[in-house]
């Protein structure tokens, strides 16, 4: 049972919209601008995509963003693409002694 | 740019010891003040952190590995390495490392991660 719940799957078809949220508490998700957002293809190395809740790193398009209302983040893909069909996590600083927690993952698909 | 790869046995036994290395390529594990972190991946329930270790060497580790756990510096190799004692099944996972900057809450970079089973 991961500490942040996750949607199992998520699908869209190309160019659409999708939203994946993320909920925690007040300990983590809702008591923290600190939530993360990880872009993962088996075999490969996760990817930073969101960080503090809304900011992109540098080279991440544009067509990722992030929000936050109450205790769940959410991420959203627009303009979907094949390319994006991978796993997301998403990670949140907690008050608990745990430091850091982390959703069970969402799976995107391209139809 | 910094790149991070990780090293290790991917079979081993029940009650026996992880041990896994993180070899860091683009910059010195002493610069810059960074956390190096373990995560891994379990099938079913998704990332799970286990700790860091400072540049400096001070060191947390999540509660839950109770004193299993310990993740140490090389700093001639740079390198640093995972240790877990007495695994069980429910140690399989795949095993990341990745980098944290100070005074923030995200990871990057990661390693493309490695499967450790632990089976007879």
């Amino acid at each position: 049972q991961s500490a942040l719940t996750q949607p199992a799957s998520v699908s869209g078809s190309p160019g659409q919209s999708i939203s994946i949220s993320c909920t925690g508490t007040t300990s983590d998700v809702g008591g923290y601008s600190y939530v993360s957002w990880y872009q993962h293809h088996p075999g490969k190395a996760p990817k930073l995509m969101i960080y503090d809740v809304t900011k992109r790193p540098s080279g991440i398009s544009n067509r990722f963003s992030g929000s936050k209302s109450g205790n769940t983040a959410s991420l959203t893909i627009s303009g979907l693409q094949a390319v994006d069909e991978a796993d997301y996590y998403c990670c949140s600083y907690t008050s608990s002694n745990t430091n850091y927690v982390f959703g069970g993952g969402t799976k995107v698909t391209v139809l | 740019q910094v790149q991070l790869q990780e090293s290790g046995p991917g079979l081993v036994r029940p009650s026996q010891t992880l041990s896994l290395t993180c070899t860091v390529s683009g910059d010195s594990i002493t610069n810059g003040g960074y956390y190096w972190n373990w995560i891994r991946l379990h099938p079913e329930k998704g990332l799970q952190w286990i700790g860091y270790r400072y540049y400096s060497g001070s060191a947390y580790y999540d509660p839950s590995f109770g004193s299993r756990v310990t993740i140490s510096l090389d700093t001639s190799k740079n390198q640093f390495s995972l240790t877990l004692t007495s695994v069980t099944a429910a140690d399989t996972a795949v095993y990341f490392c990745a980098r944290k900057a100070p005074v923030t809450s995200w990871f990057d970079p990661w390693g493309q991660g490695t499967l450790v089973t632990v089976s007879s």
